[in-house]
């Protein structure tokens, strides 16, 4: 069983702060991965990929990975109460087209 | 901005009813998906296609459901009789490329009585 694993939160953080997202993924033959935002009652947006290891930025968001330890992460600087969603983690393995997706972690950023 | 369009919003069915969910892709994808939300659950898979045939199913994906693209432009999704557990959010999603880079449509909510 192929796995994608978030802490669930809610992981509250004031207005300004850094907000630090992580997950976990069993699959060693995984190779793409990817950062959804979901509000509530909305579908996914996509965010960030990453796909190979270190640290990829854009914009407030930065994304890190680190395939020997099969870890992914999500940094969010500056972050704003319009960040308040729950990101979802997503990975692909490089023989399918499916995306495995983690069962998201709730942030909230209070003002 | 291009988007991907769901149709309808909402159905409520029946159960054991035949339900039919709509999706027209962004303009020139290639690769389509459905996927489902049941509500507080994770965002599961359930079939990709792509240059007219299904490229990928999960589990989920069994005889009762089946995708066609009947028309060149529409999407659809076909459940032919309906399960209670069948209740959830169905999403489409397209992209150009096979990157994962999904574009998602606002999704059909699904609820059989």
């Amino acid at each position: 069983q192929k796995e994608v694993e978030q802490n669930s939160g809610p992981l509250s953080v004031p207005e300004g702060a850094i907000a630090s997202l992580n997950c976990t993924y069993s699959d060693r033959g995984s190779q793409s991965f990817f950062w959804y935002r979901q509000y509530s009652g909305k579908s996914p947006e996509l965010i960030m990929s990453i796909y190979s290891n270190g640290d990829k930025e854009d914009g407030r968001f930065t994304a890190q990975l680190n395939k020997a330890s099969q870890y992914v992460s999500l940094l969010i600087r500056d972050s704003q109460p319009s960040d308040s969603a729950t990101y979802l983690c997503a990975v692909q393995s490089d023989s399918g087209y499916a995306l495995n997706f983690g069962k998201g972690t709730s942030l909230l950023v209070t003002p | 901005e291009p988007e991907v369009t769901q149709t309808p919003s909402h159905q409520v069915t029946q159960m054991g009813q035949e339900v039919i969910l709509r999706c027209v892709p962004i303009s020139n994808h290639l690769y389509f998906y459905w996927y489902r939300q049941i509500l507080g659950q994770k965002v599961e898979f359930l079939v990709s296609f792509y240059n007219n045939e299904i490229s990928e199913k999960s589990e989920i994906f069994d005889d009762q459901f089946s995708v066609e693209r009947p028309d060149g432009s529409n999407f659809t999704l076909k459940i032919r009789s309906t399960k209670l557990e069948d209740s959830a959010m169905y999403f489409c999603a397209t992209e150009g490329t096979n990157t994962g880079e999904l574009f998602f449509g606002e999704g059909s909510r699904l609820t059989v009585l």
